[in-house]
């Protein structure tokens, strides 16, 4: 089974903190994704990585920088916390050519931060 | 603009009984469409995948449709149980894998 992790499942952070949300995936995936989760808003794209040191802007890069030293490691950083920022945050991963499986995402439990 | 939008926003049902869940988009070109399901503070987990040429796709209680000329699909829930409680996204792939995700039906199964 493909396994994506997260390293906390809630975290309360401070206006103004450097905040770091690591996500690790175990199916050598090419592609790496960061999401945020907001009531009546739906799953909107951070950033995205298809390759170690790649990086791509999703819709909401602002605030936002992210992190992909090896293949199976994405992090994400806010640089300086805001409350706005106070979300659910999901991290996926997907195999670069699957013309099979329809390029199907495979997400982590999630990272419910607080900022205060 | 690509947009998927899904209906109902949230839906309560008797254990036991069908539903259907809606999702009408808008994403051209079309490559394919996914339901995942998210259960409460977990990640989504895919159902499954419709791509042009399928009208009808069965996992278990779950059957989705498609029809690509209208830009509709619909996932019916036979027989509802408790553990289906939980939200339905839908989610459509179009041209240069650019993926928009709709806004999600959250279902709840009461005893």
């Amino acid at each position: 089974d493909v396994k994506v992790t997260q390293s906390s499942r809630y975290l309360v952070k401070r206006t103004g903190e450097k905040v770091f949300l690591e996500c690790v995936q175990d199916m050598d995936h090419e592609n790496m994704f960061w999401y945020r989760q907001d009531p009546g808003l739906g799953l909107r794209l951070i950033y995205f990585s298809y390759d170690v040191k790649m990086k791509e802007k999703g819709d909401i890069p602002e605030g936002y920088s992210v992190s992909r030293e090896k293949k199976e490691r994405f992090s994400l950083i806010l640089e300086s916390a805001s409350t706005n920022q106070t979300s659910m945050y999901l991290c996926a991963s997907s195999p670069f050519t699957d013309r099979v499986g329809g390029n199907i995402q495979y997400f982590g439990a999630g990272t419910r931060l607080s900022v205060l | 603009k690509n947009q998927v939008e899904q209906s109902p926003q949230s839906l309560i049902i008797l254990e036991g009984k069908n539903c259907t869940l809606q999702c009408n988009y808008t994403v051209s070109p079309f490559s394919n469409l996914r339901w995942y399901k998210q259960d409460t503070g977990r990640g989504p987990v895919s159902l499954t995948i419709m791509t042009f040429s399928e009208n009808t796709k069965s996992n278990g209680r779950y059957t989705a449709t498609l029809d690509a000329d209208t830009k509709q699909s619909s996932l019916h829930i036979t027989a509802s149980q408790l553990s289906d409680s939980a939200s339905y996204i839908c989610v459509v792939r179009g041209g240069y894998q650019k993926v928009t995700f709709g806004i999600g039906t959250k279902l709840q199964v009461i005893p």
